[in-house]
């Protein structure tokens, strides 16, 4: 069983800041929060991992608080093109995908 | 580096019928893992390995069987095919488990009729 909690779907508009919250309340001290996009008909592709407080690349930033129980992915003024499932998931020896959240950008 | 790789694109097979899945990665990954995705659905691991020699169970392993004799190669061999194993399966691969990304190949599309 996916050990994180995600909404299921979220709806945003182009231009604006997406933030897509996970919970990982059962997180061991060792592992790391990763996330993944996929669009249809693919496989999922890495976008960002961190282990505490914030970490940003080209993409996305990931926020994780210091009790590290949730954390946050931050997609900068989306496009059409960000329309996709994120999944979020808590490092372990099986690397367990949950159902993620479908993100669908409107015009 | 041509990444993951995966054959075939696509299968058509009868019920009972086996067959192997094919996954290749040439960036000398330790860690290798197989997924199934069933449609709008997540991905459910079936099994993984974190080395050649090395392999285990994932949430959904009944009725596949994998072995990792090299560490390029993890095929996934269906035992005898059922139309609950429809569904498209990745092949991923990744440094190591837990702070790695990991890299999926392309999928393979896989009806049992």
């Amino acid at each position: 069983l996916a050990k994180t909690t995600q909404p299921i779907s979220m709806d945003s508009y182009e231009g604006q800041e997406v933030n897509i919250t996970c919970s990982h309340n059962n997180i061991a001290t060792n592992d790391y929060i990763t996330w993944y996009q996929q669009f249809p008909s693919q496989g999922p592709r890495f976008i960002i991992q961190g282990y505490k407080t914030k970490v940003t690349n080209e993409v996305a930033s990931l926020f994780i608080p210091a009790d590290r129980k949730s954390s946050t992915l931050s997609l900068p003024r989306v496009s059409l093109s960000d329309t996709a499932v994120y999944y979020c998931l808590q490092g372990d020896d099986k690397i367990i995908f949950g159902k993620g959240t479908r993100l669908h950008i409107l015009p | 580096n041509a990444g993951v790789t995966q054959t075939p694109k696509f299968q058509v097979l009868k019920t009972g019928q086996s067959m192997t899945l094919q996954c290749a990665q040439d960036m000398n990954h330790e860690y290798m893992s197989w997924y199934r995705q069933d449609p709008g659905m997540g991905l459910r691991l079936i099994h993984y390995s974190v080395g050649a020699g090395i392999t285990d169970q994932g949430e959904v392993p009944n009725g596949y069987n994998v072995s990792r004799s090299t560490t390029e190669d993890f095929p996934l061999r269906l035992l005898s095919a059922a139309p609950s194993q429809t569904s498209v399966y990745f092949c991923a691969s990744s440094y190591a488990q837990r702070e790695n990304e990991q890299f999926f190949g392309p999928g393979t599309r896989l009806t049992v009729l």
